[in-house]
């Protein structure tokens, strides 16, 4: 079954400070992709950026980048120049298959924090 | 573009009561999902529709939890009857058909159950 890991609770960085958020993964499917989505206080889920399984460069999104390491199952999220905006949630998921519905699995999230 | 639309926003009832949420997914998306939210915790699909057709309820708790979607749009969950943990922030997703990834949610409902 596939599972995402998220092992940092909580970050706290420095206001135009760059900031690295974890993210493994695990699963026995060659075609997925992964996804990190922003959730602010209010609630809503924002999609930030997504990497496919076949993807050879990684994704970037503005100050977002993900670091796509296949053979280690990891996607971190990169900020870079972080702002007083990013302080929200972020959960990393995966998207199973299309064949297998292509739902999403989420991470239990990090909460960032970011100082003035 | 208008967003994905949830009602209520918030929800507060008692143990064994009925409660209902709606979503109105953005136009022309054909998937729609429902995520469960618990605090602290990532979101869990409960159910996904592709027009009016189920696609995967497996984690969709059949004894309590119903959900519909006709004519392919709007999408209504509902609980019958209610427990303690099922406080939670249900939230709605939908997706264009075709599209390899982006799912754009909605704002939630945030459901206490007394």
């Amino acid at each position: 079954a596939q599972k995402i890991t998220q092992t940092q609770p909580g970050m706290f960085v420095q206001e135009k400070e760059a900031v690295t958020l974890d993210c493994t993964y695990d699963t026995s499917d060659q075609s997925y992709g992964l996804f990190w989505y922003k959730q602010p206080s209010s609630g809503e889920m924002i999609f930030l950026i997504y990497q496919g399984s076949y993807d050879e460069q990684n994704a970037t999104e503005g100050r977002y980048s993900l670091n796509f390491q296949k053979a280690r199952k990891s996607a971190n999220l990169v900020i870079s120049a972080s702002q007083l905006g990013d302080s929200a949630m972020y959960f990393c998921a995966m998207r199973e298959p299309w064949n297998q519905g292509g739902k999403l699995i989420f991470g239990q999230g990090t909460e960032l924090s970011v100082k003035p | 573009e208008a967003g994905v639309a949830q009602s209520p926003r918030y929800k507060i009832i008692e143990k064994r009561q009925s409660v209902a949420f709606w979503c109105n997914p953005i136009s022309g998306h054909a998937t729609l999902y429902w995520y469960q939210q618990i605090l602290g915790q990532g979101p869990k699909l409960l159910i996904q529709f592709q027009n009016n057709g189920v696609v995967d309820d497996s984690q969709l708790p059949k004894d309590r939890f119903s959900a519909e979607r006709l004519k392919g749009v709007d999408s209504t969950l509902k609980i019958q009857p209610a427990k303690l943990e099922d406080s939670a922030v249900y939230l709605c997703a939908s997706s264009f058909q075709g599209r390899s990834y982006e799912q754009y949610f909605g704002p939630g409902t945030r459901l206490t159950v007394t």
